[in-house]
């Protein structure tokens, strides 16, 4: 596709249960970032692949979140035991290697009830 | 790290009016990006803008990386507008993030 693409667009959750989010990014990039949105806030980095190299973890805000990129393309926020306090909207963004522009996908609204 | 400080952090205009928001970083970067963010939540490029000047349309965006800031300015501003504005920039060295700022909420009244 032409640019990044995240599924569901929304979901909503029990409380306790796993949710898996996906996100395809631009073809050709290698770049690929996760950011969670709670209602009326900023963007908080949670994770970002490049390439092959092991990926940078350190906004992960704890052990239940969990991402994974296969092949270097589509990659997968895993939350388990979800909480109230995840509900927020999740956006994927990707760019080229050595190319800083970023392009984010439409997010994925999460609510956990 | 490398902080991004956005002002006004609320603007309402009335159609017609011009504007221009600001955003602040706090170390030297070669790269700085702005997004609005319509009602629903998707983040739309509008400039990436290292340094100088670009405009299309109604906005034109400027950065002095020398003096670590960048203006967005919107003029003619229309009820479309409305959103939030953020700025970013990509972090170098070691792991490449973008750092936003907290936005700025423009208001546009018919």
């Amino acid at each position: 596709g032409a640019g990044v693409s995240q599924s569901p667009s929304n979901k909503v959750t029990e409380k306790g249960k796993d949710v898996e989010l996906r996100c395809d990014p631009i073809s050709g990039h290698t770049a690929l970032y996760w950011y969670r949105q709670s209602l009326g806030q900023g963007l908080e980095f949670l994770i970002y692949f490049q390439g092959n190299s092991a990926p940078d973890k350190s906004g992960l805000p704890s052990d239940r979140f969990s991402a994974e990129r296969t092949g270097g393309s589509v990659s997968t926020l895993t939350i388990q035991r979800t909480q109230q306090e995840d509900s927020a909207v999740y956006l994927c963004a990707s760019r080229r290697y050595m190319v800083t522009e970023a392009f984010f996908g439409q997010g994925t609204r999460l609510t956990v009830v | 790290g490398i902080q991004v400080e956005q002002s006004p952090p609320d603007l309402i205009l009335q159609e017609g009016a011009n504007s221009t928001l600001r955003c602040n970083f706090s170390d030297s970067v070669n790269n700085l990006q702005w997004f609005h963010q319509n009602p629903w939540g998707q983040l739309i490029n509008l400039f990436y803008i290292p340094s100088g000047t670009k405009q299309n349309g109604r906005l034109s965006a400027t950065t002095v990386a020398t003096e670590r800031y960048s203006l967005l300015y919107i003029s003619s501003s229309q009820t479309t507008d409305s959103g939030v504005y953020f700025c970013a920039v990509l972090t170098q060295g070691g792991s490449e993030k973008l750092v936003f700022g907290k936005g700025t909420k423009l208001t546009v009244n018919p």
